[in-house]
């Protein structure tokens, strides 16, 4: 399995931008990296996907380095509803056995 | 509006006891999973599967049993319910070539 590890917390202020980063050093050449956005007593929401280089939507940005080994998570412009646990997701749903979730960052944004 | 729903959203059980969570969406997806959620380890898959009649064992499928006899729900069965079983249960699913997974609210379940 792709052992994923991301940082327990993190805290930022309105307005700033939060980068956080999922270390995968074993990832799988067929594995995406998806990222889940999550609110006490409610399940995890999806936030983007990628396999490599940048992806963009409208709520976020996920930059992907060459290697694939880490990948960063950027939430530009937070507000104090970003206030959740951010998880990274490696692998795909075709391999379900090797689906491996990060242990979760809690962000919290401060007024 | 397709959903994806859990019940019982609280349980409290006994040790030994048998117990069954149910998970039902209306997306017709042919994937389904079950995680359980336990502080210190984020989110583990449990079991999964990818249509009808089919099943799969994940991270920490020990103790655990799903069935899947139509697209819309995989119940979870823990045969005889531990201590260590008390956790939070996520139930999931996505359609077969997007790999975006849509969660249920979640079920609490205590084992005493």
């Amino acid at each position: 399995l792709a052992k994923t590890t991301q940082p327990i917390s993190m805290d930022s202020y309105e307005g700033q931008e939060v980068n956080i980063t999922c270390s995968h050093n074993n990832i799988a050449t067929n594995d995406y990296i998806t990222w889940y956005q999550q609110f006490p007593s409610q399940g995890p929401r999806f936030i983007i996907q990628g396999y490599k280089t940048k992806v963009t939507n409208e709520v976020a940005s996920l930059f992907i380095p060459a290697d694939r080994k880490s990948s960063t998570l950027s939430l530009p412009r937070v507000s104090l509803s970003d206030t959740a646990v951010y998880y990274c997701l490696v692998g795909v749903s075709a391999a379900g056995n090797k689906l491996t979730f990060g242990g979760g960052t809690r962000v919290l944004v401060k007024p | 509006d397709a959903e994806i729903t859990q019940s019982p959203r609280h349980k409290i059980t006994e040790t030994g006891r048998q117990v069954t969570l149910a998970c039902h969406q209306t997306w017709n997806h042919n994937n389904m999973f079950w995680y359980r959620q336990d502080l210190g380890h984020g989110l583990r898959l449990i079991h999964y599967s990818y249509g009808v009649h089919d099943t799969n064992k994940g991270e920490v499928s020990d103790g655990y049993s799903v069935s899947r006899s139509n697209t819309e729900d995989l119940p979870l069965t823990l045969e005889s319910a531990a201590s260590s079983q008390t956790s939070v249960y996520f139930c999931a699913s996505s359609e077969a070539d997007v790999d975006e997974q849509f969660f249920g609210p979640g079920t609490r379940l205590t084992v005493l």
